[in-house]
């Protein structure tokens, strides 16, 4: 079955860096974009950057352009966020996703992962 | 301030029916796919809807989808307290490239 892990998640300090990585397992993971989606403590979704599944195409969240990036390794099933020159607002639980069409994004998400906190402190 | 509107909180009471709006633009809504998503507390979300209103295998027909226009519905009929929890519409917005979310409705089933 289609399972998503993600890791890397954990304290940090204001103005670091931090890379997540999302383990992708039970489906061809180079057939689909995947998502970098955030939620904030007693907060709602916050989307955060979508990589086509070719890794042709990406875009970004204003709140994070610029300082966060997305990338894939197909080969590896794995799917990775470089979130660079943290803020206090970046504290949050990052979930790794899967759109719900092969070949396409922007279609929705049907496939979560458990999440890992990310949590910027001063 | 999300890009997409939704009643911060709804409630009914056990058995009966509620409706969750989701309301946004013609770059958005009007013009993309709409999904529905539950999150039960401490969990990741869950697709409840895709394409409007279609349901993914194990979501029962007590949850259904609508678009007209610029905005979206979700009904849940025959409600049981296992199914308080924050909902959440998303879609694509054409205009900025990104996803979006609606800030989110928390429904409480009396």
């Amino acid at each position: 079955q289609e399972q998503l892990v993600e890791s890397g998640g954990g304290v940090v300090q204001l103005g670091r860096s931090l890379r997540l990585s999302c383990a992708a397992s039970g489906f061809s993971f180079s057939r689909y974009a995947m998502y970098w989606v955030r939620q904030a403590p007693g907060k709602g979704l916050e989307w955060v950057a979508v990589m086509s599944y070719d890794g042709s195409n990406k875009y970004y969240a204003d709140s994070v352009k610029g300082r966060f990036t997305i990338s894939r390794d197909n080969s590896k099933n794995t799917l990775y966020l470089q979130m660079n020159s943290l803020r206090a607002e970046d504290t949050a639980v990052y979930y790794c996703a899967r759109d719900t069409r092969d070949y396409n994004y922007g279609y929705g998400i049907d496939y979560w992962g458990q999440g890992t906190l990310v949590t910027v402190s001063s | 301030q999300s890009v997409l509107t939704q009643p911060p909180s709804v409630s009914a009471a056990p058995g009966q029916k509620v409706t969750i709006s989701c309301s946004g633009s013609s770059s958005n809504i009007g013009n993309n796919y709409v999904s529905w998503y539950q999150q039960l507390p401490g969990t990741a979300p869950k697709l409840l809807i895709y394409d409007n209103n279609k349901r993914p295998s194990g979501i029962p027909d007590r949850f259904s989808g609508s678009k007209s226009g610029t905005s979206a519905t979700l009904g849940i009929t025959g409600l049981q307290t296992g199914d308080e929890a924050d909902y959440y519409c998303g879609t694509w917005d054409s205009s900025l490239s990104v996803g979006v979310f609606g800030g989110g409705t928390k429904l409480t089933v009396l």
